[in-house]
């Protein structure tokens, strides 16, 4: 089936610093994708749509300015935590609709990236 | 906006014991619905889905799920529980914007 990876899958950062995270799909394009957060014990908070060749749509009370989000090209998005703060400290996992076009259709997730902001 | 709700937080189980965990949504639009399982340590995995057509819908690892649309419910459940089910599972909902809306999951303690 598709694969979504992500890389790095554990960061520790300073705070005020900024850590990229990437999102690729190995197998297939997506010019969508899709960027959550899961806090421990928690369920996964979806924070914002990629769009590959346009701005990111962000959810209601996520900053933008302080999660950018780049859609590179159909394969790759990044998500940089700028400025990061010891509570920007989670679980944060990327997906990929599994069929090109298909509205509201199974998505694949990545296996996360874990944030420790010291 | 989207709302999906899991009623059992946390459900502890003997092996082969039934299992049937529950979900909610609110939503006004068509929505496709999943169950997805996460277990210790790995991503997310998909368990089943609904899209239209027969509201029992099977998937894998004997899991099985009913749509029931006058009660926007998605019920999950399995007849004979076992150790290796211990995990997360999440409901979700997703709109025709491919926007994933997920329950607060509810953790599956399987005791052989």
């Amino acid at each position: 089936g598709a694969v979504v990876s992500q890389h790095p899958s554990r960061v520790i950062c300073k705070s005020g610093t900024s850590v990229k995270i990437e999102c690729r799909s190995l197998d297939f394009q997506a010019t969508t994708m899709f960027w959550y957060r899961q806090f421990p014990k928690q369920s996964l908070m979806l924070m914002a749509t990629s769009n590959e060749g346009s701005k990111a749509t962000y959810e209601q009370g996520v900053e933008k300015d302080k999660f950018l989000i780049n859609h590179a090209s159909l394969t790759l998005s990044t998500l940089t935590v700028t400025s990061a703060h010891p509570e920007d400290s989670s679980f944060y996992i990327c997906s990929a609709p599994g069929l090109a076009g298909a509205l509201g259709g199974e998505q694949y997730f990545g296996p996360g990236t874990r944030l420790t902001v010291t | 906006a989207q709302s999906v709700s899991q009623h059992n937080h946390h459900v502890i189980l003997s092996e082969a014991a039934s299992l049937e965990l529950g979900c909610n949504y609110s939503y006004g639009g068509t929505v496709n619905l999943f169950w997805y399982v996460q277990y210790p340590g790995q991503h997310l995995q998909l368990l089943l889905k609904y899209f239209s057509g027969d509201p029992l819908v099977k998937g894998i690892k004997g899991f099985e799920a009913e749509f029931i649309k006058s009660k926007f419910s998605f019920n999950l459940r399995k007849p004979s529980v076992q150790w290796s089910d211990t995990a997360e599972y999440f409901c979700a909902v997703a709109n025709t914007g491919n926007q994933f809306y997920f329950g607060t999951g509810t953790s599956l303690t399987v005791i052989p």
